[in-house]
Formats: C-alpha cells, sequence, structure tokens
C-alpha cells in the first residue's frame, strides 16, 4: 500500500515556463514534507521541504504547497531551466517515527531548451 | 568537505554469496539509513539506526543486516537470503530532532548474478 503517490511518471516543459509536479499521501500522521532531485546513479538531494503548520514555502525558484485536506502537496519551479531536468521525489515522515521517510515513486523532467 | 562516502560505487557478486556495502559520514549525524531503489520506482526504507549500537527494521529488511558500533558508519550486508539483490543502495543520515532533512551518499550499485 503506496502511502505517497506520484502519479504522474514524467513531465515535458519548456525552458522558462512553469513546472508542476503532484504529490498525493494517505497517512494523516505525515506532519513533514521534502522534495528531492536525483540524477541517475547519484544520491538524491534535498531541494525543499514543508512543515503540517504550514501551507507554503517558497525558495528561489521553488516553491512548494501544502493542501492538508486534500493531503496533497505540489512542487513549482519557475522559470523551469534545462539543468532541473531530473528526476523528483517528494517524501514524507511523521513525528512519532522518527524522521523515517515514505518516498513517492518520483516523476521525471524534462526541461526542454 | 563534510558528507557521506558510500563504497564501492559499483559492486558485482555471485548469487549466494554475501556481501557487505560501506556507508561512512562525517556530518557528526545521529541517525543513518539504508534505503534500497529499483529502476522506475521510489526508494525503500531497508534499516535504519537513530543512536550507535541501536537500529530498526524498515520496511524490505528481509535478507539484510546492518551494524551500527560507530557513530559514524553504518555497514549494510546483504545476505544470500534476499532474493532479488540486484539494485542502487542509498545510504543517509540526519541530525537528531524532529524535521530534518536527510543527507544522501552517492550510492552503491550491486549487481549478482
Amino acid at each position: 500500500d503506496q502511502q505517497v503517490k506520484q502519479n504522474s511518471p514524467s513531465l515535458s516543459v519548456q525552458e522558462g515556463r512553469i513546472s508542476i509536479l503532484n504529490c498525493d499521501y494517505t497517512n494523516s500522521m505525515f506532519d513533514y514534507f521534502l522534495w528531492y532531485k536525483k540524477y541517475p546513479a547519484e544520491g538524491p538531494t534535498f531541494l525543499i521541504s514543508i512543515s503540517s503548520i504550514k501551507d507554503k514555502n517558497e525558495d528561489g525558484r521553488f516553491t512548494v504547497f501544502l493542501n492538508k485536506s486534500a493531503k496533497h502537496l505540489s512542487l513549482h519551479i519557475v522559470p523551469s531551466q534545462p539543468g532541473d531536468s531530473a528526476v523528483y521525489f517528494c517524501a514524507a515522515s511523521a513525528r512519532a517515527a522518527g524522521n523515517k521517510l515514505t518516498f513517492g515513486g518520483g516523476t521525471r523532467v524534462l526541461v526542454k531548451p | 568537505d563534510g558528507g557521506i562516502t558510500q563504497s564501492p560505487k559499483y559492486l558485482f557478486r555471485k548469487e549466494g554469496q554475501n556481501v557487505t556495502l560501506s556507508c561512512e559520514q562525517n556530518l557528526n549525524h545521529d541517525a543513518m539509513y539504508w534505503y534500497r531503489q529499483d529502476p522506475g520506482q521510489g526508494l525503500r526504507l531497508i534499516y535504519y539506526s537513530q543512536i550507535v549500537n541501536d537500529f530498526q527494521k524498515g520496511d524490505i529488511a528481509e535478507g539484510y543486516s546492518v551494524s551500527r558500533e560507530k557513530k559514524e558508519s553504518f555497514p549494510l550486508t546483504v545476505t544470500s537470503a534476499q532474493k532479488n539483490p540486484t539494485a542502487f543502495y542509498l545510504c543517509a543520515s540526519t541530525e537528531r530532532g524532529i524535521n530534518r532533512e536527510q543527507y544522501f551518499g552517492p550510492g552503491t550499485r550491486l549487481t549478482v548474478t
């Protein structure tokens, strides 16, 4: 039973436009959410996170939105750049579970010049 | 430079052999984690340790074993009991406390034939 789902396996976007990546979760105990970027054969790199007490967090070109009632979060990348082409994973943790992360299946983003 | 190292980058073994993957961190992090990634899938938690000499099973611990004798080191042994050992293995660490992002090593690609 997947507790964190990324329903879009891939996304193609033109350079300069917005990339929107979506993530849904089922476990209402999750209270901290993260986005990671990953290149092939490398470890994931942390991008941005959001606590359940917030509904938005912004860091440069990256903004994460959290809708707790819908159990949904999204990552917006504006403007998209060719270097953003990678696989993006959302992850969630619950305070009671001691920082254990549950990952979604990933979304592959291709930014076309 | 602080970080997490995993060695080797690529590892090949014959079926029926145990193999140990190395993970070392000099970030002074208390907690360490092992994940595996299969092609086209997200990361799944194998084992984690929140403090020296203590560790817990993750979601897919069968066929694996770990030890945590030093804060800096968290080796993972893939035993012959693991039915599908070929995968990309990632080690991560994090500071003590809630809502902390995990930092990942570069990964080890294990191929068992």
